[in-house]
């Protein structure tokens, strides 16, 4: 059974640094690109970033480019969101997802993990 | 504003077909394939259709996904009050070089 767990998430000033860790279990890891979309308070999904499988290639979202990095270490099945320069617009949860095919569809999500940008 | 269009809501009787559309451009759904992913109350999104109109196993046939040039649909039949949800396609955009989803659509099951 597949299975993501995404933890890391907390409330943090603006201006703040994160972590965001997802533990994936149930497939091989490293046969699938993974990605981080998130879902502010009531609004709908958006996509944040993009890893392949072997960390080669990765891509943002404009909103986030320049202050979130996406990584992942195969040898512990494991995908990072690194968060920095935080603002109020980045508080949502964030969902770590494994990719179908690369782009073509997202085929298991996570329960997500909640970020709070708060003064 | 999303980059891919969606109503914002639908609603039809139980045992009725419904229809959800998503229009794009040449740089996303013209060129790319299209997922749509159901958002029941409270939980995480699940894969409804890949690959345009491919159903991941355990999906039933009920749902059907089509696209046609720069526009995608999804379509729902026999309708239950279970698939009340709010309905997201996505697709990757050439130009941007990211994923984008549309804005997403309530299914209101009257």
């Amino acid at each position: 059974e597949v299975q993501l767990v995404e933890s890391g998430g907390v409330v943090v000033q603006p201006g703040g640094s994160l972590r965001l860790s997802c533990a994936a279990s149930g497939f091989t890891f490293d046969d699938y690109a993974m990605h981080w979309v998130r879902q502010a308070p009531g609004k709908g999904l958006e996509w944040v970033s993009l890893i392949s499988w072997d960390g080669g290639r990765t891509y943002c979202a404009d909103s986030v480019k320049g202050r979130f990095t996406i990584s992942r270490d195969n040898s512990k099945n494991s995908l990072f969101l690194q968060m920095n320069s935080l603002r109020a617009e980045d508080t949502a949860l964030y969902y770590c997802v494994k990719a179908h095919g690369g782009t073509r569809g997202m085929d298991y999500w996570g329960q997500g993990t909640l970020v709070t940008v708060s003064s | 504003q999303s980059v891919l269009t969606q109503p914002p809501s639908v609603s039809a009787a139980p045992g009725q077909k419904v229809t959800i559309s998503c229009s794009g451009s040449s740089s996303n759904i013209g060129n790319n394939y299209v997922s749509w992913y159901q958002q029941l109350p409270g939980t995480a999104p699940k894969l409804l259709i890949y690959d345009n109109n491919r159903r991941p196993s355990g999906i039933p046939d009920r749902f059907s996904g089509s696209k046609s040039g720069t526009s995608a649909t999804l379509g729902i039949t026999g309708l239950q009050t279970g698939d009340e949800a709010d309905y997201y396609c996505g697709t990757w955009d050439s130009s941007l070089s990211a994923v984008v989803f549309g804005g997403g659509t309530k299914l209101t099951v009257l």
